[in-house]
């Protein structure tokens, strides 16, 4: 089945730092992917995605490109603020509508 | 447009009890997911209904069913509460369940705890 490896947080950045979470997947055919990102106490929101081969999602000066090569599709924003603090999963649906997860990637921003 | 919501959003059982979660998708929206979510599994799919119909089923026992009704509205029950039923369960809606590309919107989940 599908599976979606993103790395261990949790990460703690300074404000305005560059911040890079890789997520990579494995899944037959041609999957979308997906960022969500979910604040406490609350469920998850879609942050962005991509549908195809080399697709760049964008949302909230975050961004993620479709890379089938080396099936991956690593979140990166060039300035975080501290509202930027929350869990980040990377996501996959191989076929309909089943969402496969990596575990999540908490991030801390401080002033 | 509302968004997804769910009922109860906080729920607290005993062992062998059971429960029932109710989730109303964004109106106009037919497909309805499920999810548990915990710290040591992570986020998983339980199952999805469309038209009444479960279209997918997660690697579950079968104390976890669900419905769904013509109004697409969605209930998931857990008979016989287990200690490690607690957890954050994750309602979420979609237009056409076939593609693949499509989004789903989720609600702000139900906290059950079994004491």
């Amino acid at each position: 089945g599908d599976s979606v490896t993103q790395m261990e947080g949790p990460v703690t950045l300074s404000e305005e730092a560059f911040l890079t979470i890789n997520c990579t997947y494995t899944a037959t055919g041609y999957p979308s992917l997906f960022w969500y990102v979910q604040y406490p106490g609350e469920g998850l929101q879609l942050l962005l995605k991509a549908t195809k081969a080399d697709d760049k999602g964008s949302n909230k000066g975050f961004e993620a490109t479709y890379r089938k090569e080396t099936t991956s599709f690593h979140l990166e924003k060039g300035s975080v603020q501290v509202s930027d603090s929350a869990v980040y999963f990377c996501a996959c649906a191989g076929g309909g509508n089943k969402l496969t997860f990596g575990t999540g990637t908490q991030l801390k921003v401080e002033l | 447009k509302a968004g997804v919501t769910q009922t109860p959003r906080y729920l607290i059982k005993t062992r062998g009890q059971q429960v029932t979660l109710s989730c109303s998708p964004i109106s106009g929206h037919r497909s309805v997911s499920w999810y548990q979510q915990t710290p040591g599994q992570g986020l998983q799919f339980l199952f999805e209904y469309f038209s009444e119909t479960q279209r997918n089923k997660g690697n579950f026992p079968g104390r976890f069913s669900g419905r769904q009704f013509s109004n697409s509205r969605s209930e998931m029950n857990v008979s016989t509460l287990e200690l490690g039923d607690s957890a954050l369960y994750l309602c979420a809606s979609s237009l056409n369940p076939w593609d693949r590309q499509e989004t789903q919107y989720f609600g702000p989940g139900t906290r059950l705890l079994v004491l």
